[in-house]
């Protein structure tokens, strides 16, 4: 149990595109889901914290306008990363908070690539 | 500062040695403390809690220390399979919007090496 899934698994766009990547938990529910990006040989910083039914919260640095999050389900959020550019380009991770016991699990992380 | 620092290595080491990882944290607020395993292009693993009594798995055992902010992560008998990046992780409760923030560290990368 305790699976989340990230769709797609690797994208390669043109520069200016829009990007969406969606985070699900398959077998429980969320109310908080979490956004990291990774770039090569550095460590998962944390971009937003997304909570079910409400706005996200944006780390220091991080362009709301940029990478929109919604988050409309207990098992189901996304993250759009608009106009894109190839500093954008990165491994990006969903965690989903598990209700009940807090215990956070990630999914298996979406590496986009922004010619 | 960074909250959490560890020696990004690499260490290389031969298989069936001993390796120890360390880490020091900075915000006294964190409440939880992590090892991850991370694998080459994929996602970070759980590979066990950290506590002030100390805690093993098999061949893996982690500490705290709450007064220095400091956690370790030993290896013993290190194999092949254990090559990876590891990832000393902190959780803190968010005050305000709810959920618990994990902050990880930049990552040891360990080689073991025939």
């Amino acid at each position: 149990g305790a699976v989340v899934s990230q769709h797609p698994s690797w994208v390669i766009c043109k520069s200016g595109t829009s990007v969406k990547i969606e985070c699900r938990s398959l077998d429980f529910q969320a109310t908080t889901m979490f956004w990291y990006r990774q770039f090569p040989k550095q460590s998962l910083m944390l971009m937003a914290t997304s909570n079910e039914g409400s706005k996200a919260t944006y780390e220091q640095g991080v362009e709301k306008d940029k990478f929109l999050i919604n988050h409309a389900s207990l098992t189901l959020s996304t993250l759009t990363v608009t106009s894109a550019h190839p500093e954008d380009s990165s491994f990006y991770i969903c965690s989903a908070e598990r209700i009940g016991d807090s215990e956070q699990f990630f999914g298996p992380g979406t590496r986009l690539t922004v010619l | 500062r960074k909250e959490v620092e560890q020696d990004p290595g690499p260490f290389n080491v031969p298989e069936g040695a001993t390796v120890a990882f360390n880490c020091t944290y900075s915000n006294s607020a964190s409440q939880s403390f992590f090892w991850y395993r991370q694998d080459c292009r994929k996602e970070p693993k759980l590979l066990m809690s950290v506590y002030s009594s100390g805690n093993e798995d098999g061949r893996f055992t982690a500490q705290l220390n709450r007064a220095s902010q400091y956690i370790s992560l030993l290896i013993r008998d290190s194999k092949l399979s254990d090559s990876a990046t590891y990832l000393c992780v902190v959780k803190r409760r968010i005050l305000t919007g709810g959920g618990n923030k994990l902050t990880f560290g930049t990552g040891t990368q360990l080689k073991v090496e025939l």
